[in-house]
This record gives C-alpha cells, structure tokens and sequence, in this order.
C-alpha cells in the first residue's frame, strides 16, 4: 500500500513557508523524500530511519514519526528553486521476504516571485 | 561515483510495434534495478525490480518485460505497444540493503501513437 500525501499540491509566494506530510495504514521503518522538477528525474533529498529523526538541509527539512506512522517536510523561506513535485517512499514487504519501494502520489509545490 | 545511463531520452512510436529501453549503472557491483512508469501528473508506479542477473520480479501485469543480462544492465521491453504505454520510463539503482535509496536515470520519454 502507497503512503498517502497530502496536501496535493500548494502554491506559494516566495519567503512563504510550506509543510508537506506524508502517511502510512502500515508501519513506516524508513521514510525517503525525493523532488523532481518538470520533465526530470526525481532526486533524493534524504531518508529518515528511527523515529523521532529530524534531519535537514538549509531550508529543507524533515521529521519522522513512527508511532503516527507519517513523516512531514518543512519547506522555510521557500525559494523559486524550490518548485516541483515531492514524493515521499517507504518500503513495503514483498515476495520472498523482500521489500521493495513504493511512492506517495506526489505534491505538486510551485513558488511564485 | 556512480552513473546511471538511459536511453533514448525521448521515442516515439506506433501502436503494435516493439520497445526496447536500456539502463546501465557504473560505479558499483551488484545493485537492485528497477523499472518505474509515470503517466503524465502522476505518481511513480514500479514496474519490475531485479535484485541479480537474471532475477527479474514483476509488479504490474502488462505486456512489458525486462531482462537484466549482465550486473549493471537492465533492459525493459515490449513486443506490441499499446497507446497506454505511453509515459516517462524512468530506470533506477539501489545498494542492497535496508534503506534501498534510488537513484534515478534521467528517464525515457514514449510516446505511443
């Protein structure tokens, strides 16, 4: 089962800050978030394993919670740069005792001047 | 460091006729490949993964499949296109293990038609 993403899309002027959450029915051991522009590739932006994790990169962070089973990302003083489609992706069990990823369906960001 | 290569970047092609994409990875040993489609403002929905040569494991029934002849090459393929084929093909790598990051190739364009 995908986790599910909301909002789906959010639109915002520039310096505006932006949250995005994403939720599981199932128990969450990792949570990756990833953005892709337009016409592009997604790109890893960074994964959070243990519960209670925050992790960040100048403006762009994250948290995990694993007793609600979701994750959000922080988006603060957003720049133009910052538009596009963020996913975020867990793991879920699979065949043979494998797991294998799956993707919320995505929130589409656009930061306006 | 490590590359991941896809090609061709855009494909046109008519209904009935075969496909055939190609992946490569260099910079690492005995990664997990995957296959992701993506229709136009949609989410990432996995298609095949591999986690050896020759291991091929299917997500979603369709008339694709793909093959994984040597370590860092994966090839997707169909034998008759159909128009809901279309979309952005993207190949992805992971290092074997618990966190499972992708890493994406810059992606095939198809267009059916």
């Amino acid at each position: 089962q995908q986790p599910v993403q909301s909002p789906q899309a959010v639109i915002l002027r520039e310096g505006e800050d932006a949250v995005i959450n994403c939720s599981s029915s199932k128990a969450l051991y990792s949570v990756h978030w990833y953005r892709q522009k337009h016409g592009e590739a997604p790109v890893f932006l960074m994964i959070l394993l243990k519960g209670g994790e925050q992790k960040g990169h100048e403006k762009i962070s994250a948290s995990f919670n694993e007793k609600k089973q979701q994750s959000s990302l922080y988006l603060t003083a957003s720049q133009l740069s910052y538009s596009g489609t963020y996913f975020c992706g867990t793991l879920i069990s699979a065949s043979g005792g494998s797991y294998i990823p799956t993707f919320g369906r995505g929130t589409s960001l656009i930061v306006h001047p | 460091s490590q590359t991941i290569h896809q090609w061709p970047a855009t494909l046109v092609q008519p209904v009935g006729s075969p496909l055939s994409l190609e992946c490569t990875v260099e910079g690492t040993s005995n990664p997990n490949l995957y296959w992701y489609r993506q229709a136009a403002g949609r989410g990432l929905q996995l298609l095949f993964y591999s986690v050896g040569i020759g291991q091929i494991s299917s997500e979603v029934p369709q008339n694709l499949s793909a093959s994984r002849p040597q370590d860092r090459q994966f090839i997707l393929s169909s034998k008759k296109l159909l128009l809901s084929d279309s979309g952005f093909y993207l190949c992805a790598w992971s290092l074997t293990g618990a966190t499972d990051t992708q890493y994406f190739g810059p992606g095939t364009r198809l267009t059916v038609l």
